[in-house]
């Protein structure tokens, strides 16, 4: 596809599941960003790949969140233990390169109960 | 003190009307700047950047002023698809689009 396509569009996970979030960039962006999106505030970043590499996971949270982009392009997010807290828009956004303007996905849209 | 804040409004405005979004940032060595558009359940898109010397894009008109760690956005002649929420953005590093840092959104409606 032409854009940054994410999936699930939307997740319920009772409290204490483990969820995958899945992204993927526009075809040929080094570039990938994480952000977390709650109710009524803009995005915060959670992490940053280069390629393969995680450059900066400093906005995690917690030991519960990890990221991966093993080959490059297709990320994952995944958060362990799921918290009422958690529940929020997950954005995936990429840029061909560290320069250069992101282009967001939809957003994956998580609930906890 | 949050790093990047924005009056969250919401700004009502009719048809027609000229709104000014105002924005501050805390980090003085902060490099580049932006306006994204958010559209409600939707994705932020990039809607300009800001450079020091202001610039214009049809309708909106962004301004930078450095020295008082501001940042403004005005749109003329609102238009009804101009309902959206405004974020603003900051980038501190020169050159990347490393870590940008987002306001809340300042949330426009603009009335028939």
């Amino acid at each position: 596809g032409a854009g940054v396509s994410q999936s699930p569009r939307y997740k319920v996970a009772k409290r204490g599941q483990d969820v995958a979030l899945r992204c993927d960039p526009i075809s040929g962006h080094v570039s990938l960003f994480w952000y977390q999106q709650a109710l009524g505030q803009g995005p915060e970043f959670l992490t940053y790949f280069q390629n393969e590499a995680q450059l900066d996971k400093s906005g995690l949270p917690s030991d519960r969140f990890f990221a991966e982009r093993p080959e490059g392009s297709v990320s994952t997010l995944k958060i362990q233990r799921t918290q009422q807290e958690d529940s929020a828009v997950y954005l995936c956004a990429s840029s061909l390169a560290a320069l250069g303007e992101l282009f967001f996905g939809e957003g994956s849209r998580l609930t906890v109960l | 003190r949050k790093e990047v804040e924005q009056d969250p409004g919401p700004f009502n405005v009719p048809e027609g009307a000229t709104v000014a979004f105002n924005c501050t940032y805390s980090n003085s060595a902060s490099q580049s700047f932006f306006w994204y558009r958010q559209d409600c359940r939707k994705e932020p898109k990039l809607l300009m950047s800001v450079y020091s010397s202001g610039n214009e894009d049809g309708r909106f008109t962004a301004q930078l002023n450095r020295a008082s760690q501001y940042i403004s956005l005005l749109i003329r002649d609102s238009k009804l698809s101009d309902s959206a929420t405004y974020l603003c953005v900051v980038n501190p590093t020169r050159g990347s689009a490393r870590q940008l840092t987002f306001g809340s959104g300042t949330q426009l409606t603009v009335l028939p």
